[in-house]
């Protein structure tokens, strides 16, 4: 067990919906990483938060934004949802803002979009 | 792309033998790291090597790094069919705030 939590862990919508992953990063992590995991693009790097601000971007999709709160917990927003979305969806925590840290992963979302 | 490359894509072995991975990238880089992932579940950080580092072990696990060549290995030894995983090597280049990884080699382990 990471001490990371993602809920739900599954999740099946048609598309054109909206859909709200949730992330708990470690006790005492601030950096809060989301990943895209699908068979033909592999692990993608989406975007991290660190301490409530957004750190870095990678191939994150304008329909998709994310936030980090307060409380250190992260939401990722998947929006006007396309086949293609359909995936795995991982957030990774670690203690400082460096990507190069040990992270510490969730078990994941699995979307299905049909 | 600057996504690395694990090469081979998949490997067979019987238990008890020594299973070789290797991951080659394309950028200068400050650390490379491995990572195990169990199907379907989550990644699990195996061992970190840095760019100034040739070669690290940890239990069972050996990485070499060559940064001459950007490519590193990662060798198992002795496996065990609880080592039946797919294995990534991740890393962030010089100045990058970003994680890359590789396609990964899903590696079989034969009771």
């Amino acid at each position: 067990d990471s001490g990371v939590t993602q809920t739900p862990k599954h999740l099946i919508t048609a598309t054109g919906q909206r859909v709200t992953l949730r992330c708990s990063p470690r006790s005492g992590d601030l950096s809060v990483y989301w990943y895209q995991q699908s068979l033909d693009q592999g692990l993608q790097f989406l975007i991290q938060y660190y301490n409530g601000e957004e750190r870095a971007k990678g191939n994150i999709l304008e329909r998709f934004s994310a936030q980090q709160f307060p409380d250190l917990h992260s939401e990722l927003n998947l929006s006007s949802l396309e086949l293609g979305d359909s995936a795995l969806y991982f957030c990774a925590s670690s203690a400082r803002p460096n990507p190069g840290d040990e992270q510490y992963f969730g078990p994941g979302t699995r979307l299905t979009v049909t | 792309s600057q996504q690395g490359e694990e090469d081979p894509q998949a490997l067979s072995i019987q238990e008890g033998e020594n299973a070789t991975m290797n991951c080659s990238y394309k950028t200068s880089i400050n650390n490379l790291q491995w990572y195990r992932q169990n199907s379907g579940r989550g990644l699990v950080h195996l061992i970190l090597i840095r760019s100034n580092e040739r070669e690290k072990h940890s239990g069972r696990l050996r990485v070499t790094l060559d940064t001459s060549k950007k490519s590193s290995s990662l060798l198992i030894t002795a496996s065990r069919a609880a080592d039946t995983a797919s294995y990534f090597c991740s890393y962030s280049g010089a100045g990058s705030y970003q994680l890359t990884f590789g396609k990964g080699t899903k590696l079989s382990v034969i009771p």
